[in-house]
């Protein structure tokens, strides 16, 4: 079956716009989780969403970042203002619960670079 | 948090059994070990996960002790395609559900002819 998708797989921009990171999760799976990776380094937990709610942002690094799962499904990555700083792999993963040892299943990322 | 730390790199031949131990010495009582494999401009890949004692699926091992605080991943036979890194995890429960799992730099396995 398909996997978790995600789009753009490639966006470049501006220092300062704003852009939009789009995460289609497995379908069913009603856990979704963005995490960022810088180069040369592990994935670093962003957001978790229960269904349609931000269940943890804790890993959100400041306010320009925000995320979106209005129907519980499809999750929108926002962050606004964009620094060089934000150049990384966003890595969008879903699980078919949210339960202790759940499976993780990720996206192969959108590779952000700003300008 | 329970972190974790693993070599930063091996090398191997095709047709070795390759073993990447991992140090977990803080776990808690309920986290689990899992283990990801990530190529190049790829997102990672789940390979295995356990509790304790030893699992074995379709491409890998994973022993664990009796005391949680380590745990082996064992690749039997590594080809030529099995040169990427692999991450050794113990995923945290987060407060609202869920589980967050916190990457290392993991390990760089090379394989070679």
């Amino acid at each position: 079956g398909a996997g978790v998708s995600q789009t753009p797989s490639n966006k470049v921009t501006e220092k300062g716009k704003y852009v939009e990171l789009r995460c289609d999760p497995i379908s069913g799976h009603t856990a979704l989780y963005w995490y960022r990776q810088s180069l040369g380094q592990g994935p670093e937990f962003l957001i978790y969403f229960q269904g349609t709610g931000a269940a943890d942002d804790s890993g959100l690094p400041n306010d320009r970042f925000f995320a979106v799962r209005p129907e519980g499904s499809v999750s929108t990555l926002k962050i606004q203002r964009t620094e060089r700083g934000d150049s990384a792999v966003y890595l969008c993963a879903s699980s078919l619960a949210s339960g202790r040892g759940e499976t993780q299943y990720f996206g192969p990322g959108t590779r952000l670079l700003v300008l | 948090l329970a972190k974790t730390t693993q070599p930063i790199s091996m090398d191997s031949y095709e047709g070795q059994e390759v073993n990447i131990t991992c140090s977990h010495n803080n776990i808690a009582t309920n986290d689990y070990i899992t283990w990801y494999q990530q190529f190049p401009s790829q997102g990672p890949r789940f390979i295995i996960q356990g509790y304790k004692t030893k699992v074995t699926n379709e491409v890998a091992s994973l022993f664990i002790p009796a005391d949680r605080k380590s745990s082996t991943l064992s690749l039997p036979r590594v080809s030529l395609s099995d040169t990427a890194v692999y991450y050794c995890l113990v995923a945290e429960g987060l407060t609202g559900g869920g589980n967050k799992l916190t990457f290392g730099t993991g390990t760089q396995l090379k394989v070679e002819l």
